[in-house]
């Protein structure tokens, strides 16, 4: 019940285009689903995040699409860069102690 | 500091050793977290900290894990006896207060040879 599961586990996008990976999960108790960044050798950025209480967050060229009934959330990238390349996770958090969980992890690559 | 710090950025040791990671969370920040990364793999909580006090060890995979925090700020986390199954990326991360932004150091990669 604790796990968050990711796909795909790897994404190959033209330039242009768009990028979507999927999470899912099965703990109501999450009420904070963040999605991380992260490139070769460093630690995972926060790239943008969403509570259960809105359906949809934009921040710039990212979208988190969230579906409550269905406990699915996405992560969409609108006009894919190179410079997006990168390993994307999502993750939830809810409960006690307030850690979070991640899932799989994307490998994203944006071909130019 | 600006950012979480952690040391060594890469560590290499012996099966059998035993070695410590140093985390230094973002000053003010009271939750301290530490997650380790496998090659291609997503990221396994081990240990929460609030204060200095753990109250989440559920994620530590063994007894031969164990962290400590001190004075509210720097976390250490100690491997005895390193075995090659733990080679790994061991990440740190804090937040300002349990339920707000998680921001990680760059982490330690260990590997045990």
């Amino acid at each position: 019940q604790q796990q968050v599961k990711q796909s795909p586990q790897s994404l190959i996008v033209q330039k242009g285009g768009i990028s979507i990976i999927n999470c899912a999960y099965e703990n109501t108790a999450f009420d904070y689903f963040p999605w991380y960044q992260q490139f070769p050798g460093k630690g995972p950025a926060l790239l943008i995040a969403i509570r259960p209480d809105v359906s949809e967050k934009k921040e710039g060229r990212f979208t988190i699409s969230f579906n409550k009934s269905a406990k699915q959330f996405s992560l969409h990238i609108m006009d894919s860069q190179p410079g997006d390349s990168a390993t994307y996770f999502c993750a939830a958090r809810g409960g006690a102690t307030n850690k979070l969980i991640f899932g799989t992890g994307t490998l994203l690559a944006v071909q130019p | 500091g600006a950012g979480v710090s952690q040391s060594p950025s890469n560590k290499v040791t012996e099966k059998g050793k035993d070695v410590e990671l140093r985390c230094d969370p973002i000053s003010g920040h009271t939750a301290l977290y530490w997650y380790r990364q496998s090659l291609g793999q997503g990221l396994e909580f081990l240990i929460y900290f609030q204060g200095n006090s753990a109250p989440d060890k559920s994620g530590l995979p063994s007894d031969r894990f164990s962290a400590e925090r001190t004075g509210g700020s720097v976390s250490t986390l100690t491997i005895q006896r390193t075995q090659q199954e733990d080679s790994a990326v061991y990440l740190c991360a804090s937040t300002l207060t349990p339920n707000t932004e998680a921001f990680f150091g760059q982490g330690t990669r260990l590997t045990v040879v």
